[in-house]
């Protein structure tokens, strides 16, 4: 069963930290996607990459940052997390194409 | 600019009341229009991709059809498992998805 992994499901920092949410793919896709979630704002993309150290900017990439280094694992970086970062944080990946994306389970931050 | 809006914003059932839920778009050359169900604390899971207007796509009790302006997602004698948050999205060439706000379903026993 192809699946997009994220490594955690819950996570509690404080003001100012560097965070790192980690996504690892098994299906081998080149495109990969960090979005948040907040209620009545929907799915908001933050950044994608279409290829290994390939990175664009998404709708909302202010206070975050992305690396890719190898294929299946692209991180969302928090340079110095706020309050207003608390969030759902979503990796997906998709194959090129038309074809849809693949959601990892979430990663549920909150920043105090 | 490429919009997607969802209708209604959340919808209570009863067990074996059959609806439908809404998805309208509005986007040059659609390529491919995607329904997800998402459960609480969790990633959306795909459901069905349809590519043309008149397409239909079935699984269990639901159904996804879609025109040149809309999609609908038919919930047939639906279960209270079937409580979830629908979102549908669309796509161009070479864009990004355009993901709507959602619907809230909450089917009740």
């Amino acid at each position: 069963d192809v699946k997009v992994t994220q490594s955690s499901r819950y996570l509690v920092k404080r003001t100012g930290e560097k965070v790192f949410l980690e996504c690892v793919q098994d299906m081998d896709h080149e495109n990969m996607f960090w979005y948040r979630q907040d209620p009545g704002l929907g799915l908001r993309l933050i950044y994608f990459s279409y290829d290994v150290k390939m990175k664009e900017k998404g709708d909302i990439p202010e206070g975050y940052s992305v690396s890719r280094e190898k294929k299946e694992r692209f991180s969302l970086i928090l340079e110095s997390a706020s309050t207003n970062q608390t969030s759902m944080y979503l990796c997906a990946s998709r194959s090129t194409g038309d074809y849809g994306y693949t959601f990892g389970s979430g990663t549920r931050l909150t920043v105090v | 600019e490429d919009q997607v809006t969802q209708s209604p914003e959340a919808l209570r059932l009863q067990e074996g009341e059959s609806s439908s839920l809404n998805c309208s778009y509005t986007v040059s050359g659609l390529r491919g229009l995607f329904w997800y169900r998402q459960d609480p604390g969790k990633g959306p899971e795909f459901l069905f991709t349809l590519y043309s207007a008149g397409e239909e796509k079935e699984k269990e009790r639901l159904k996804a059809t879609l025109t040149k302006k809309e999609s609908f997602l038919h919930i047939t004698a639906p279960k209270p498992e079937d409580s979830a948050t629908y979102l549908c999205a669309v796509t161009r060439l070479g864009q990004n998805f355009v993901f709507g706000p959602g619907t809230r379903l909450s089917v009740l026993p």
